[in-house]
């Protein structure tokens, strides 16, 4: 059984790093072919994808924010780390984490956590 | 901004047929590239619905069918149940950037 779940600070303050968590199972990133991804959703606002990690470590990012962007994996821990710099209020979404098993979509995904970004 | 566009809403009765659309480019859809479909109840992980722009994975319903024309698809609910109540969004990608899955507005159904 998939399974992915996220974690991280529900408030973060303007211009702070904002650091999530995506802790997984039932798959290995070392796999090949597999992908976990984070996608985010502002409050009434539409899905949007951010990064994506490959099993052998290729990393790709939603290019108008990949200046702010550092995504990464722990397979010992069948974690992927999503990392965002100097995050402003309209980064306040609920962050998604998804698994790739295809390059083209994503087949299973976590519930989410809301982050809010408030001074 | 979303790269596709979905209607707001749509509803139906229990029992009835609802159409969801999704209309793209000649960069995103227009350009061959597969649509998804995903649903989503608030407050709980996302479902992939159907894949390569008319394929189940296992365990969806056949009351759920994908299709796609031009820069366009849509998702077709036949068979309203109250349990189908969630938000829908199509999925594709765009050939501008490199590396960029796109997805819908969003579609709310409702059952009546």
């Amino acid at each position: 059984q998939v399974t992915l779940k996220e974690s991280g600070p529900a408030l973060v303050k303007p211009t702070q790093t904002l650091t999530l968590t995506c802790t997984f199972s039932g798959f290995s990133l070392n796999t090949f072919g597999l992908r976990v991804s984070w996608v985010r959703q502002p409050p009434g606002k539409a899905l949007e994808w951010l990064a994506r990690i490959d099993w052998d470590n290729d990393k790709f990012y939603n290019t108008p924010l990949k200046t702010r962007l550092t995504i990464s994996k722990d397979t010992s821990k069948s974690q992927v780390v999503l990392t965002m710099t100097n995050v402003d209020p309209v980064d306040t979404a609920t962050y998604h984490c998804a698994r790739m098993s295809s390059s083209w979509f994503f087949d299973y995904w976590g519930q989410g956590t809301l982050v809010t970004v408030s001074s | 901004q979303s790269v596709l566009t979905q209607p707001p809403s749509v509803s139906g009765a229990p029992g009835q047929r609802v159409t969801i659309s999704c209309t793209g480019s000649s960069s995103n859809i227009g350009a061959d590239y597969d649509v998804h479909w995903y649903q989503h109840i608030p407050g709980t992980a996302p479902k992939l619905l159907i894949y390569d722009n008319n394929n189940r994975p296992s365990g969806v319903p056949d009351r759920f069918s994908g299709s796609k024309s031009g820069t366009s698809a849509s998702l077709a609910i036949t068979g309203l149940q109250a349990e189908d109540e969630a938000d829908y969004y199509c999925q594709s990608y765009d050939s501008r950037l490199s590396v960029s899955y796109v997805f819908g507005t969003g579609t709310r159904v409702s059952v009546l």
